[in-house]
């Protein structure tokens, strides 16, 4: 079935330092999602990328599907103590809705 | 404005009894997903259901765990006769259509199995 890799695992930052997380797969995706979990919280939507190359920023954060729909990034630009937590990455089955996530990368920021 | 709700957020069960996991869908959703989270883990598919049909439960354990989501009330997840490994956070999320709609994910259940 369709996987979808995630690295790094972890990533401990200094508050003010960029932080990228990314996502790898051996096929090509119809679309990636990502999601943000803060510690004892539940999955929150970010953003969905569907087409190719496509780039879309939210105020610190920049999403990139790379040209071969195969790979996608998140990077935070000049991180805070609030952006700790789990960013996952996640396809949609083009069968059902079911997403398939990644393993996820956890953000420590030190103040 | 009216979320995903899941209740209980927090259940304790020792071996051997059951454990039933409530969740209403968004305000105007009718496809409901139920994901487990071990701890330290990434989240993994059980089941999707629509009103009063399984769609794909390739993700379920073959047994103890059961779902449905009846015409009227929450969706149930289920798991009979719980073991220690079971321990995990349960998440309902929900979309209007599915196929690559946006799901919705509630607060979750955090079942502690002793």
């Amino acid at each position: 079935g369709q996987q979808v890799m995630q690295i790094p695992q972890y990533q401990h930052v200094q508050e003010g330092e960029d932080f990228t997380t990314y996502c790898n797969s051996s096929t090509t995706l119809s679309n990636i999602q990502w999601y943000k979990q803060r510690p004892g919280g539940h999955p929150v939507f970010l953003i969905q990328l569907v087409k190719s190359g496509e780039v879309k920023k939210q105020k610190r954060l920049t999403f990139q599907f790379g040209e071969a729909k195969k790979n996608s990034s998140l990077h935070i630009t000049a991180t805070q103590t609030t952006d700790v937590g789990t960013y996952f990455c996640a396809v949609s089955s083009s069968n059902t809705g079911k997403l398939i996530f990644g393993q996820g990368t956890t953000l420590q920021v030190k103040p | 404005n009216a979320g995903v709700m899941q209740n209980p957020r927090h259940l304790v069960r020792r071996r051997g009894q059951e454990a039933r996991l409530r969740c209403s869908p968004m305000k105007g959703h009718s496809h409901v997903y139920w994901y487990r989270q071990l701890p330290e883990e990434g989240l993994k598919f059980m089941v999707y259901l629509q009103k009063e049909n399984i769609i794909d439960e390739s993700g379920m354990p073959k047994e103890r765990f059961s779902a449905e989501f009846p015409k009227e009330g929450p969706s149930i997840l289920r798991i009979q006769q719980v073991v220690r490994g079971d321990s995990a956070a349960y998440f309902c999320a929900s979309d209007r259509r599915g196929r690559g709609e946006t799901q919705y994910f509630g607060p979750g259940t955090r079942l502690l199995v002793l």
